[in-house]
C-alpha cells in the first residue's frame, strides 16, 4: 500500500515563527502536492512538484515556499506564520503518467497560528 | 472562474436509500478526468471513483456510481443503499494536465452528507 506520512497531526505556532511541514511518501512517486483545506472552500493547491528540485506554484502560493531535495520528501515552509494560515494542510503524491490514477493523501496537519 | 461546482453544501439521506451528489465542471480540454473523494471526520481523503472523458460507460465501484453527462458537463456521484458510515464530506475533483504526463487536481468545495438512521 502507498503510504504518505506527515510530520505532525496537530501543530501550534506563534505569529512570525518559521514553520516546516514535512511530507514523506514511500512509493517513489514523481509528483507531490501541498493543499490547504478550509471550511467552505474545499482543497486549494499551494504548490506542487513534478520531481526532485522541481516546483510550481499552485493557486494560493503567497506566504509559502517549498523544498524537494529528495524524491520521497516534500516540505512546505511558512517563512513567517500568520493567523490567516491557520488551516488543515494536506500532502499528496502520485506517479507520473497514468491519467486515471488517484493522488494518495497523507493524514493532514492541523496548524494553528496564535 | 470556478472549474468544479458542487452546489449542495449539505445533504441528508435516510439509511438504505440512494443519494445523488451533484458536480458540474468547466473545461475546454478534450481529455480530462473526474474523481470523487470521501473525507470522514477523521480527516483522511479516500478515493472513491474515477471517470475519464473518453470512457464510454459510467464508472461504478461497489455502491458508488458516477452519472457522467458529458454534454451537460456533469459528473454526479450516486451512492446506493446508504449506510451510517457514509456520513462524510464528499469532494469532486477534475484532473488537469500540467505538462507532459504530470497531472494536478482542482477540487470543488465539497458536500457534507449526513445519513440518518
Amino acid at each position: 500500500d502507498v503510504k504518505v506520512t506527515q510530520s505532525s497531526r496537530y501543530l501550534v505556532k506563534r505569529t512570525g515563527e518559521k514553520v516546516f511541514l514535512e511530507c514523506v511518501q514511500d512509493m517513489d512517486h514523481e509528483n507531490m502536492f501541498w493543499y490547504r483545506q478550509d471550511p467552505g472552500l474545499g482543497l486549494r493547491l499551494i504548490y506542487f512538484s513534478y520531481d526532485v528540485k522541481m516546483k510550481e506554484k499552485g493557486d494560493i502560493p503567497e506566504g509559502y515556499s517549498v523544498s524537494r531535495e529528495k524524491k520521497e520528501r516534500f516540505s512546505l515552509i511558512l517563512e513567517s506564520a500568520s493567523t490567516n494560515q491557520t488551516s488543515m494542510y494536506l500532502c499528496a503524491s502520485r506517479p507520473i503518467g497514468l491519467a486515471g490514477v488517484t493522488q494518495y493523501f497523507g493524514p493532514g496537519t492541523r496548524l494553528t497560528v496564535l | 472562474a470556478q472549474k468544479i461546482t458542487q452546489t449542495q453544501p449539505g445533504m441528508f439521506v435516510q439509511e438504505k436509500e440512494a443519494v445523488t451528489l451533484d458536480c458540474t465542471y468547466d473545461t475546454s480540454d478534450q481529455s480530462y478526468g473526474l474523481f470523487w473523494y470521501k473525507q470522514p471526520s477523521s480527516g483522511e481523503m479516500i478515493f472513491l471513483i474515477y471517470q475519464g472523458s473518453y470512457d464510454e460507460q459510467n464508472a461504478t465501484e461497489g455502491r458508488y456510481s458516477l452519472n457522467f453527462q458529458k454534454a451537460r458537463k456533469s459528473a454526479n456521484l450516486v451512492i446506493s443503499a446508504s449506510q451510517l458510515g457514509d456520513s462524510a464530506m464528499y469532494f469532486c475533483a477534475m484532473r488537469e494536465t500540467s505538462g507532459g504526463s504530470n497531472y494536478k487536481l482542482t477540487f470543488g468545495k465539497g458536500t457534507l452528507l449526513t445519513v440518518n438512521p
